[in-house]
C-alpha cells in the first residue's frame, strides 16, 4: 500500500522567511499530489496541487515540487506571513483502489512569528 | 457555488441516541466520502460514494451508517456511539472518476464537531 511520510512535524519560522515541507511517497504509480491548510477549527482547504507530467507549480507565494525519481514532493512558501500559520497536510492517491482515496501525511504545524 | 455545506456545526449526543450528520453539495460532483479527524491528526476515511453507490467502508463499525439520496446529499446517521467517536466529521466531494488512479481534487465541507458523552 501507499504511505505518506511528511516532515517537519513542527515548523516555526520568522515572517517573511521561506518554509519547505517535504512529503515522500511509495507508489510510483501516483500522479497528483495536493496540498491542504487546516486553520484551528476550520475545514482543510486545497491550497494548491501538482500532476505528475509537471516538475514545478507556482501560485504568488506558495509553490510545490515533484521529483517523481526521488518519490517526494515539497511545498515551499515565501515571504511568510502570520496568517500563514496552520496545519498543512500532504495527501497522495492509494494505489489499486476503486475510487478517489488519498493517503494524507501526518501534517505539519506552521507558525510564523511576528 | 463551489462550497460543500454540512449541519449540524455542533453535536454533544448521548451514547443511546441516534443523529443524523448532513452533507450538501451543488458543484455536480458524483464522489463524496466521510471522513473523521482527531484533534492535530489527518483526517480519516471512513466512506467513498461514487455515483450514489457505496464504493468503499473503510471497516467502519455499524453504528454509523452511510446514506446517499441523491448527487447532492449524503448523510451519515449515528446510534449508540462511543465517547471515542467523538471527533470531526468531514465531508468532502469530487468530480468522480470512471477508474483509473485517482485524480480528483476533494473539497471539504466545514465539518461537523461531534461530542459523545
Amino acid at each position: 500500500g501507499e504511505n505518506v511520510e511528511q516532515h517537519p512535524s513542527t515548523l516555526s519560522v520568522q515572517e517573511g522567511d521561506s518554509a519547505v515541507i517535504k512529503c515522500t511517497y511509495s507508489d510510483s504509480a501516483s500522479n497528483y499530489f495536493p496540498w491542504y491548510k487546516q486553520e484551528l477549527g476550520k475545514r482543510p482547504q486545497l491550497i494548491i496541487d501538482i500532476r505528475s507530467n509537471v516538475g514545478e507549480k507556482k501560485d504568488q507565494r506558495i509553490a510545490v515540487t515533484l521529483n517523481k525519481t526521488a518519490k517526494h514532493f515539497s511545498l515551499h512558501i515565501t515571504e511568510t506571513q502570520p496568517e500563514d500559520s496552520a496545519v498543512y497536510f500532504c495527501a497522495a492517491p492509494r494505489s489499486g483502489t476503486t475510487g478517489n482515496q488519498f493517503y494524507f501525511g501526518t501534517g505539519t504545524s506552521l507558525t510564523v512569528i511576528p | 457555488d463551489t462550497e460543500v455545506t454540512q449541519t449540524p456545526k455542533h453535536l454533544v449526543m448521548g451514547m443511546t441516541n441516534k443523529k443524523s450528520l448532513k452533507c450538501e453539495q451543488h458543484m455536480g460532483h458524483r464522489a463524496m466520502y466521510w471522513y473523521k479527524q482527531k484533534a492535530k491528526k489527518p483526517p480519516e476515511l471512513m466512506f467513498v460514494y461514487s455515483y450514489e453507490k457505496l464504493s468503499i467502508n473503510e471497516s467502519v463499525p455499524s453504528r454509523f451508517s452511510p446514506e446517499c439520496p441523491n448527487s447532492s446529499l449524503l448523510n451519515l446517521h449515528l446510534h449508540a456511539l462511543q465517547p471515542e467517536d467523538s471527533a470531526l466529521y468531514l465531508c468532502a466531494s469530487s468530480q468522480g472518476y470512471a477508474g483509473g488512479t485517482p485524480t480528483d481534487t476533494q473539497y471539504f465541507g466545514p465539518g461537523t464537531r461531534l461530542t459523545v458523552l
